[in-house]
């Protein structure tokens, strides 16, 4: 059973670009988290997706940040217009029971 | 606010046990865990724990709940240098939607030869 899978892993952008990254769940695992960890920091919550529903974003930016989990493929944040202090690793989780949370990989985010 | 807070570092022999504290400020939180995270990689569920127990052990893991103090702790006994690594603590609770885990900031756990 493979894990989260997150891809790519790492994305260099310039200021103004566009930011997407991918995360798969783990096979059966129908809750999707994103979290942002900056440098020396601990993970920050982002947002909680159900298939094709957006449950809590409450920690998403209110502008430029977005995200989706489709009926097909994989969940997709996406970070319009980057700027440098977006410049961070992005994790995702997923759950089946909304207990345990299992990471991937993370895509570590470069705006230069 | 909610917080949860750790030392930064600790540094133990190879052999001797660990003990990883951390301080949550929520009296509402339904679970706690314990993540580990390696250099480059993503974080590891250890273990955790529902916010009625006091104790849970696996293998070399001791995770203790103080729940009126706040506390949580996790022991890693007869710690090896593939234990070290970041390990964070988290915590979720009721009012925040199921899975919206809050961090610490990590202790980073240095484990000499």
């Amino acid at each position: 059973n493979a894990g989260v899978m997150q891809n790519p892993r790492h994305l260099v952008r310039r200021r103004g670009q566009e930011a997407r990254l991918r995360c798969s769940p783990m096979k059966g695992h129908s809750h999707v988290y994103w979290y942002r960890q900056l440098p020396e920091e601990g993970l920050k919550f982002m947002v909680y997706l159900q298939k094709e529903n957006i449950i809590d974003e409450s920690g998403m930016p209110k502008e430029r940040f977005s995200a989706e989990f489709p009926k097909e493929g994989p969940s997709i944040l996406r970070i319009q217009q980057v700027v440098r202090g977006d410049s961070a690793a992005y994790f995702c989780a997923s759950s089946d029971t909304g207990v345990e949370q299992y990471f991937g990989p993370g895509t570590r985010l470069t705006v230069t | 606010g909610e917080d949860v807070e750790q030392s930064l570092f600790l540094s133990v022999r190879e052999g001797d046990s660990s003990v990883i504290n951390c301080t949550y400020t929520d009296s509402s939180s339904t679970y706690l865990y314990w993540y580990k995270q390696e250099p480059g990689a993503g974080l590891q569920l250890l273990t955790y724990i529902f916010s009625n127990m006091d104790m849970k052990q696996d293998q070399r893991l001791t995770v203790l709940l103080n729940k009126k103090d706040k506390h949580l702790s996790l022991r890693i006994a007869d710690t090896q240098t593939g234990d070290s690594a970041i390990y964070f603590c988290a915590e979720s609770n009721d009012r925040r939607s199921q899975g919206n885990l809050i961090f610490g900031k990590g202790t980073k756990l240095s484990v000499k030869p």
